[in-house]
Parts: C-alpha cells; structure tokens; sequence
C-alpha cells in the first residue's frame, strides 16, 4: 500500500462549481498534512496547512480525520485559475515528507 | 527575497558525462532537499540535509552524491550520468526546527541524459 494515495483524476468542472478531494494516508503516526499546488511544468506550491480542527482559507476548506487517515480539500466557487495537480503531503517525522501523485482538476468556462 | 533558487534550468548530458546542480536558498532554512519528479510518480526524495556539513539518504540516492558545505547552498551531483536520471529535479528547503514545518520548492531543473 502507498504511503500516500490521491485520485489521479482528472476531476473536470465548471467555473463556479465545488469540488473536492480526498487524499488517504498509511502512517497513523503521521503528524503534519499539507496540500501542495503544482501547475504544469512547475514547481510544487504550498496551498494550505491541514489542522486537525480542520481550517478555511477563503474558497479552500482543509479536513483532516485522523481516525480514518483521510484529509480532504474542498474549492468551492472554482476558477479557470484554479486549473492544476493538487498534491497530498503527509509529514511522517524526521522533517521528511511523503508526497502523493496528485489529482487533476481542469476548471472549464 | 528570492526564495529557492536553482541553476541551470535546463541541461542535455550524454551518458557518462557528469555534471552539479545547484540549489541556493535565502531563507536561512536549516534543512534543505534534493528530488526528482518522474511521471506517474510523484516527488521521490534522493538526498537531503538537516543543517550545514551534514547530508542523509533519501529514498532514491543510487547514482547520486550531494554536498551542504554552507547552509544557504545544497549541491547535488551526477557522477556517471545513466539515462534513467533522465527527470526533472527540485531543490526545496524547510525551516526544520520543529515538526511539521513545509518546504518551499525551487524551480526545478530539467535533465535529459542521451
């Protein structure tokens, strides 16, 4: 079993709709989630840290269930600019982090 | 404040040639990664280093050596270069005092070994 696993997608959308992702995760001793935007041919960004209480960042809501080893990324109101790989980041000590393959989303007029 | 910066940012190699990258970052990050990103893969740690003067394998380190003589620079370098290395590779840096902090990624640089 991966460390990480995330839907490849791709998820396809219209501009305004919701969309979300999960993303599941091995190590139950893992300790920090993030999620991480990467455009086509750059560089991973930092979108978001995930909390355990669970955090919101203008239109992107972060969900972590430890008892399930599950984090979620919610967009709501989705923008053509939101077009991107999502990528699912799962801290499990020693300041290494495991990254998951990504879900596509493409955001459509 | 230029963040993580990485040169060159692309590169042609033939195999056996070798050849450094280099990854410079401003943030006076105490740890500092080396990866390479293959598709369908996702990021696969090689080497990394959690201060300067010290480096650790990652998952991936065959093939590859790696140096952090000062703390702002972390090089990693292809010996032998084999087609396999054929990837794109990124440098990121973490501030690593405590758990859980993120990385902040480099540009990358792209590799084709022939």
């Amino acid at each position: 079993r991966k460390e990480v696993e995330q839907d490849p997608g791709p998820f396809n959308v219209p501009e305004g709709a919701t969309v979300a992702f999960n993303c599941t995760y091995s190590n139950s001793a893992s300790q920090s989630f993030f999620w991480y935007r990467q455009d086509c041919r750059k560089e991973p960004k930092l979108l978001m840290s995930v909390y355990s209480s669970g955090n919101e960042d203008g239109r992107f809501t972060a969900q972590l269930n430890r008892a399930s080893q599950y984090i979620s990324l919610l967009i709501r109101d989705s923008k053509l600019s939101d077009s991107a790989t999502y990528l699912c980041v799962v801290n499990t000590g020693f300041q290494k982090l495991v990254f998951g393959t990504g879900t596509r989303l493409l955001v459509s007029p | 404040n230029a963040g993580v910066t990485q040169t060159p940012k692309f590169r042609v190699l033939k195999t056996g040639q070798s050849m450094t990258l280099l990854c410079a970052q401003d943030m006076n990050h105490e740890y500092m990664y080396w990866y390479r990103q293959d598709p369908g893969m996702g990021l696969r740690l090689i080497h990394y280093s959690v201060g300067e003067g010290t480096t650790a394998k990652g998952e991936v380190p065959d093939g590859y050596n790696v140096s952090r003589l000062k703390k702002q620079n972390f090089l990693l370098g292809l010996e032998s270069a084999a087609p396999s290395q054929t990837s794109v590779y990124f440098c990121a840096s973490s501030l690593g005092r405590r758990g859980g902090q993120p990385q902040y990624f480099g540009p990358g640089t792209r590799l084709t070994v022939l």
